[in-house]
């Protein structure tokens, strides 16, 4: 079965630079979310999206925006990097009709290193 | 705030031993609980869900957890640990919300659960 799509797997930035993550959801799956996880730390939720649009906002800080596009994918888009946004960032995607579960799956995640 | 609270941070056993991780959460009602893991490395992997109905839920890999409506809790357990069950343990809990369906999951700080062969 397919599955969440991120990409790049890796990326290594220096500090005020700026990154792009990518989403690619499962198809079908109309809402996206975006979760950073610190080292040793629990993931944290950043973002939603639903048909495009925005959904809920969690902790995601001013210099990071996201956005969903009309094929579902999604990308967050990060500026003036900082060394503690060194993290690990996951992409979840889940179906508004699927029974009223909204169960997330998880994409392997983008590790972000910024040095 | 909504939270959610998991007692051990570190666990250590030997193989063979029973595990419970303890779960607690502050939300009031209807939530979607959820037990992931995580491998050295590796994404996030759902264990088990609850959503509605038996509140005993059987996972993956021999996980079971229970639903107590009543003392907010969703433990995780298994009979018999094995060396490949070294791993960092979240539990997670979604609100859900009527009008939209939309809800971000809320993790716990997780447990590090390390079984000696």
């Amino acid at each position: 079965a397919a599955g969440v799509i991120q990409s790049p797997r890796h990326l290594i930035k220096e500090k005020r630079e700026t990154a792009t993550l990518k989403c690619y959801p499962i198809p079908r799956h109309d809402t996206v979310y975006w979760y950073q996880q610190g080292p040793g730390q629990d993931p944290q939720f950043l973002i939603s999206f639903y048909e495009k649009m925005q959904s809920d906002k969690g902790s995601i800080p001013d210099r990071f925006s996201a956005q969903q596009f009309s094929d579902y994918h999604s990308e967050l888009n990060m500026s003036s990097l900082e060394l503690g946004d060194s993290a690990l960032y996951f992409c979840a995607s889940s179906s508004s009709s699927a029974g009223g579960t909204y169960e997330q799956y998880f994409g392997p995640g983008t590790r972000l290193t910024v040095t | 705030a909504q939270s959610v609270s998991q007692h051990n941070h570190h666990v250590i056993l030997s193989e063979a031993a029973s595990l419970e991780l303890g779960c607690n959460y502050s939300y009031g009602g209807t939530v979607n609980l959820f037990w992931y893991v995580q491998y050295p490395g590796q994404h996030l992997q759902l264990l088990l869900k609850y959503f509605s109905g038996d509140p005993l839920v059987k996972g993956i890999k021999g996980f079971e957890a229970e639903f107590i409506k009543s003392k907010f809790s969703f433990n995780l357990r298994k009979p018999s640990v094995q060396w490949s069950d070294t791993a960092e343990y979240f539990c997670a809990v979604s609100k859900l919300f009527m009008n939209t369906g939309f809800q971000k999951l809320v993790f716990g700080t997780g447990t590090r659960l390390l079984v000696s062969p």
